[in-house]
């Protein structure tokens, strides 16, 4: 059965690290992209970033863009995401999702088909 | 970057009804679009993807259509667990963006 566990999220303060990890299984992880979404509360959803499955391409939101890192370790069947000099407006739920297509097209990303439950980042003072 | 703008953000609707939802991209994306359903307290749930394609196990009376810039989302004999919120998503090029969604409630 295909699994997406995200961790690392909790309360930080503005300016800080956190670094988020989400841990997969059942499935061949290095056949496939992965991507980060978040979800602020109320609001709808915003895609992060996302990484091929050899990392060879790597695509992030204006609004991480410089801050955010996304990264994988297929060894590991872990995707991670490393967040420097977090904003009030970072807060939100961080989904894992796995991309829906194989090794698509070389190295290119497309949309997901399978996602975590997420993991809560509060960023607060 | 692609804006996508969805419409309506609300709709109110009955079961058995038909709604349809639209979606338009800033610039043309060619079919790559998806369409997630989310319910409250879940993560998103692929229904649609490249515009017109039912992901498996997603039941036909939810369709999707559209290329370029205008796309729709049809579902037809609105059932009680249709009642969600739900979003197009563009992977026409980074970065990777989402309608703002649109809640359909039941009327």
């Amino acid at each position: 059965e295909l699994n997406l566990v995200e961790s690392g999220g909790g309360l930080v303060q503005p300016g800080r690290s956190l670094r988020l990890s989400c841990a997969a299984s059942g499935f061949r992880f290095d056949d496939y992209a992965m991507h980060w979404v978040r979800q602020a509360p109320g609001k709808g959803l915003e895609w992060v970033s996302g990484i091929s499955w050899n990392s060879a391409n790597v695509g992030h939101a204006d609004s991480v863009k410089g801050r955010f890192t996304i990264s994988r370790d297929n060894a590991k069947n872990s995707l991670y995401l490393q967040m420097d000099s977090l904003r009030p407006e970072d807060t939100a739920l961080y989904y894992c999702a796995k991309d829906m297509r194989v090794r698509w097209l070389g190295s290119l990303l497309s949309g997901m088909d399978a996602w975590g439950r997420g993991t809560t980042v509060t960023v607060s003072s | 970057d692609i804006q996508m703008t969805q419409s309506p953000s609300s709709l109110s609707a009955s079961v058995g009804d038909r709604v349809t939802i639209t979606c338009q991209a800033s610039q043309d994306i060619s079919k790559y679009l998806n369409w997630y359903q989310q319910k409250p307290g879940r993560a998103p749930d692929l229904l649609i993807f490249d515009a017109s394609n039912l992901e498996t196990g997603v039941p036909p009376r939810f369709s999707g259509s559209g290329s370029g810039t205008d796309f729709s989302l049809s579902i037809n004999s609105l059932q009680p667990e249709d009642f969600a919120t739900y979003y197009c998503q563009q992977y026409g090029n980074f970065p990777y963006t989402f309608g703002q969604g649109t809640k359909l409630e039941i009327k």
